[in-house]
């Protein structure tokens, strides 16, 4: 059980193109989910964090205009990079997690790989 | 602001040898620590947890300590096995944080020849 998928694995798009990741959670209700970016050899950076039916919250230095959010249901988030740029190029990783309080655990997808040429 | 430090790799070891991984951090109050692992082509998965000073999280023969004092949280194996390749990070989670919000070290490669 606790199964989270992205689609697509892997994306290769023009410069100044958008693309849309999305991040489901297969077999449970995910309440929060949480979206990672990991550059080669380096951690996993937060993005944000969003949650059903409200505006997703972003760490600090994240445009969220180039990064949409959208978490419309239980069981899907979506990140939108608009306007991508080779400098966007990166390895993105979604989570999914139930409750809102104390800590609950977290659910990886295997990640999405997008090139911006 | 909170920070995991892990030992660089990549680390290669032979089956059935002793495994360190070391983890250090730095964080306000009295975080939970945690290791994950990744395996090639899956997502991220929690191999094991500690959410006060001096538990012991253990997991697959895994083992970590949660140490206050050295702030660290070394994660150990006493014999690998090849099915443990995989990447292996250190996180923590700080207290208080209501949506459990990972920081995450920069993994360590762990490769295991038979």
């Amino acid at each position: 059980g606790a199964v989270v998928s992205q689609h697509p694995s892997w994306v290769i798009c023009k410069s100044g193109t958008s693309v849309k990741i999305e991040c489901r959670s297969l077999d449970f209700q995910a309440t929060t989910m949480f979206w990672y970016r990991q550059f080669p050899k380096q951690s996993l950076m937060l993005m944000a964090t969003s949650n059903e039916g409200s505006k997703a919250t972003y760490e600090q230095g994240v445009e969220k205009d180039k990064f949409l959010i959208n978490h419309a249901s239980l069981t899907l988030s979506t990140l939108t990079v608009t306007s991508a740029h080779p400098e966007d190029s990166s390895f993105y990783i979604c989570s999914a997690a139930t409750g809102t309080s104390g800590f609950n655990e977290q659910f990886f997808g295997p990640g999405t790989r997008l090139t911006v040429l | 602001g909170n920070s995991v430090t892990q030992m660089e790799g990549p680390v290669t070891l032979s089956e059935e040898a002793f495994l360190t991984i070391n983890c250090t951090y730095t964080a306000t109050g009295y975080p939970s620590l945690f290791w994950y692992v990744q395996y090639p082509g899956e997502g991220l998965q929690l191999l094991l947890k500690a959410t006060k000073a001096d538990d012991k999280g253990s997991n697959k023969g895994f083992e970590a300590t949660y140490r206050k004092e050295t702030t660290s949280f070394h994660l150990e194996k006493g014999s690998v096995q090849v099915s443990d390749s995989a990447v292996y990070f250190c996180a923590l989670s700080s207290q208080g944080t209501s949506y459990g919000k990972l920081t995450f070290g920069q993994g360590t490669i762990l490769t295991v020849h038979p």
